[in-house]
């Protein structure tokens, strides 16, 4: 089975920071990998996903992760937050045979100051 | 295009009570998975349908139960509901073949209290 580790529960930044989200798997076969956000009182909307292939990979709003086998990682990173960048944002990892089960981490608040 | 959709928003129920939650996938999708998010963690898968069938479980007990229809709307039921049911029942719909199979679009949940 897969695991998902997200490091921090929270993190708080100023507005037009860079952001580093940081997400950690555990697989022993070749897995899919997911970045979902949530908004309060929403469903999960996702952000960007890494299937094969390049390593580093864009979403939407801005966002971009990279993907590093030996580290077993998939870290979120935005050059610059804005306000309506907070959120909660999930992390997620399926494997190419049981492709529609995920397995999610706890979750990281994201909290964009003005 | 209507996205995930999801029914009722919020319910109350008391412990032992049976509540049955639905969905309806995007259109064109023909798979149907539940996932249960409690307070402050990450969703859980609960099971999986596809063709009508339950084809994968998470660790979820008995008293969860589901049905995937024709339409591949899919309802999920909870019996002898506990205090620790209490949490937003997530329904994600995905393509089982296709460009974006591995790719899963959530609705907006179901937030179900027991007292």
């Amino acid at each position: 089975a897969q695991s998902v580790t997200q490091l921090d529960s929270q993190v708080p930044v100023f507005e037009e920071a860079p952001v580093e989200l940081r997400c950690n798997y555990s697989s022993s076969v070749s897995v899919y990998l997911f970045w979902y956000v949530q908004y309060p009182n929403q469903g999960l909307q996702l952000l960007l996903k890494y299937l094969s292939g390049s390593t580093l990979v864009k979403g939407i709003n801005g966002f971009e992760a990279e993907f590093n086998k030996s580290q077993t990682s998939f870290h979120l990173r935005k050059p610059s937050v804005h306000i309506s960048d907070t959120a909660e944002y999930f992390c997620a990892v399926s494997d190419r045979i049981n492709f529609n089960k995920f397995y999610f981490g706890s979750g990281t608040k994201l909290n964009v100051k003005p | 295009d209507a996205g995930v959709t999801q029914s009722p928003t919020h319910l109350i129920k008391t412990r032992g009570q049976q509540v049955t939650l639905r969905c309806s996938p995007k259109s064109g999708h023909d798979t149907v998975s539940w996932y249960q998010q409690a307070l402050g963690q990450g969703p859980q898968f609960i099971f999986q349908y596809y063709e009508e069938e339950e084809r994968q479980r998470g660790n979820f007990p008995d008293r969860f139960s589901g049905h995937q229809f024709p339409n591949y709307s899919s309802e999920l039921n909870v019996n002898a509901l506990l205090l620790g049911d209490s949490a937003l029942y997530l329904c994600a719909s995905s393509l089982e073949i296709g460009e974006n199979y591995n790719e899963q679009f959530f609705g907006p949940g179901t937030r179900l209290t027991v007292l």
